[in-house]
């Protein structure tokens, strides 16, 4: 199984500010049709995920655009330009790349 | 408008049996890969099982065996019959929308409680 490991588990931010959350895999996401099995999601309290990102940097409908993906291979990164109230919850990576599909163990972001 | 709810779920005893089901609208469920993914009490989220677009279903190897997923066309339905539960089966239990090749959700429903205990 392709384990994923998120880094930090949590994180406190003041509102404006930036934050960014790393997600490595144990082996390369890229498939050999070029794409790269790789998302992001929030989960707010009490609701379930929600998608944010797909194929590493693309955002989902409805997304802001503070919110970004990059990486390549094994290291991803979730970027929030400038965090706001309603971005708290807790934030998971994904690998779809081959089954069983796979999630990070989540980091948790607070507001300050 | 895409949407997604499971129902199903509830209080069942230890080596019982339960089935969930996911109703779904706006699209149709034998053109997606469609996946049941869980979260147990506080904790992350685990997969369970897919199917898809072509009929083929994999399973998570916790649920091998125990666990089936289904889908009915006419009812645009999704099913999962879960068979000898397990304590350690307690979760919700969410359905997910996968695409027509990739399995990761971008719809989700609300998710059903299965709750295993006597």
């Amino acid at each position: 199984d392709i384990v994923m490991t998120q880094t930090p588990l949590s994180l406190s931010v003041t509102p404006g500010q930036p934050a960014s959350i790393s997600c490595k895999s144990t082996q390369s996401l890229l498939h050999s049709n070029g794409k790269t099995y790789l998302y992001w999601y929030l989960q707010k309290p009490g609701q379930p995920p929600q998608l944010l990102i797909f194929e590493v940097s693309n955002r989902f409908s409805g997304v802001p655009d503070r919110f970004s993906g990059s990486g390549s291979g094994t290291d991803f990164t979730l970027k929030i330009s400038r965090v706001e109230a309603e971005d708290v919850g807790v934030y998971y990576c994904l690998q779809s790349l081959q089954l069983p599909i796979t999630f990070g163990q989540g980091t948790r972001l607070e507001i300050k | 408008e895409v949407q997604l709810v499971e129902s199903g779920g509830g209080l069942i005893q230890p080596g019982g049996s339960l089935r969930l089901s996911c109703a779904a609208s706006g699209f149709t469920v034998s053109s997606k890969y469609m996946s049941w993914v869980r979260q147990a009490p506080g904790k992350g989220l685990e997969w369970v099982s897919v199917i898809y677009t072509a009929g083929t279903t994999y399973y998570a190897d916790s649920v091998k065996g125990r666990f089936t997923i289904s889908r009915d066309s006419s009812k645009n339905t999704v099913y999962l019959q879960m068979n000898s539960l397990r304590a350690e089966d307690t979760a919700v239990y969410y359905c997910g929308r996968g695409t027509s090749e990739a399995t990761a959700p971008d719809y989700w429903g609300q998710g059903t409680l299965v709750t295993v205990s006597s």
